[in-house]
């Protein structure tokens, strides 16, 4: 079992729909949740942050975590052609160093 | 604010060729860098953690002679890909990370290696 599951996709939703993003874990020491958008042909950039469980809520982005439930998700409001990419989820234990990343989910938002 | 910059982006050279990426933190001191690999449609391999002015470590597998890094500053690391051959063909990405309670890390746009 990978330490970080993310189904791959591909996910294709039309423009202005909700999309939800979601990676489950089995390392209960992971405190740090990260989501990076990528690109084709760039560099991953860094979406949302959380420590521990709770949401964060930044412009059109949601991420949640239920650490209960090794469970994180990432859900994007009114959705643009824009957002299409491939979308990573990412996580580390105590020293925020040490990261695990899923294998990507890609996203395409057709207008 | 977090911003890295690798270069070059693109590099095309004949089997044998040493190429090497540079990794630059323009705005924050790192710590760490870390060097990863990734193959089309997959996601990040981790190849090496490098720590300013210590050898770097290498993950299971990374042949460190092939991959030579170097993390001579606070602001550069370079990985050299040594006698490359068509198989080390791929997308180099670092990042850098600015130690304890800082972001998390912030990659570059990654190098597109081509060995012919």
């Amino acid at each position: 079992q990978k330490e970080v599951e993310q189904d791959p996709g591909p996910l294709s939703v039309p423009e202005g729909a909700i999309v939800s993003l979601n990676c489950t874990y089995s390392n209960s020491a992971f405190q740090y949740f990260m989501w990076y958008r990528q690109y084709s042909r760039k560099g991953p950039e860094l979406l949302m942050y959380t420590y521990s469980s709770g949401n964060k809520e930044d412009g059109r982005f949601t991420a949640q975590v239920d650490k209960s439930s090794k469970y994180i998700s990432l859900f994007i409001r009114d959705s643009q052609p824009s957002d299409s990419a491939t979308y990573l989820c990412a996580m580390s234990p105590y020293n925020n160093n040490d990261m695990r990343f899923g294998a990507g989910t890609r996203l395409t938002v057709k207008p | 604010g977090a911003v890295v910059s690798q270069h070059p982006s693109r590099v095309i050279c004949k089997s044998g060729t040493s190429v090497k990426i540079e990794c630059r933190s323009l705005d924050f001191q790192a710590t760490t860098m870390f060097w990863y690999r990734q193959f089309p449609k997959q996601s990040l391999m981790l190849m090496a953690t490098s720590n300013e002015g210590s050898k770097a470590t290498y993950e299971q597998g990374v042949e460190k002679d092939k991959f030579l890094i170097n993390h001579a500053s606070l602001t550069l690391s370079t990985l050299t890909v040594t006698s490359a051959h068509p198989e080390d063909s791929s997308f180099y990405i670092c990042s850098a990370y600015g130690g304890q309670g800082a972001q998390p890390q912030h990659f570059g746009d990654g190098t597109r290696l081509s060995i012919l």
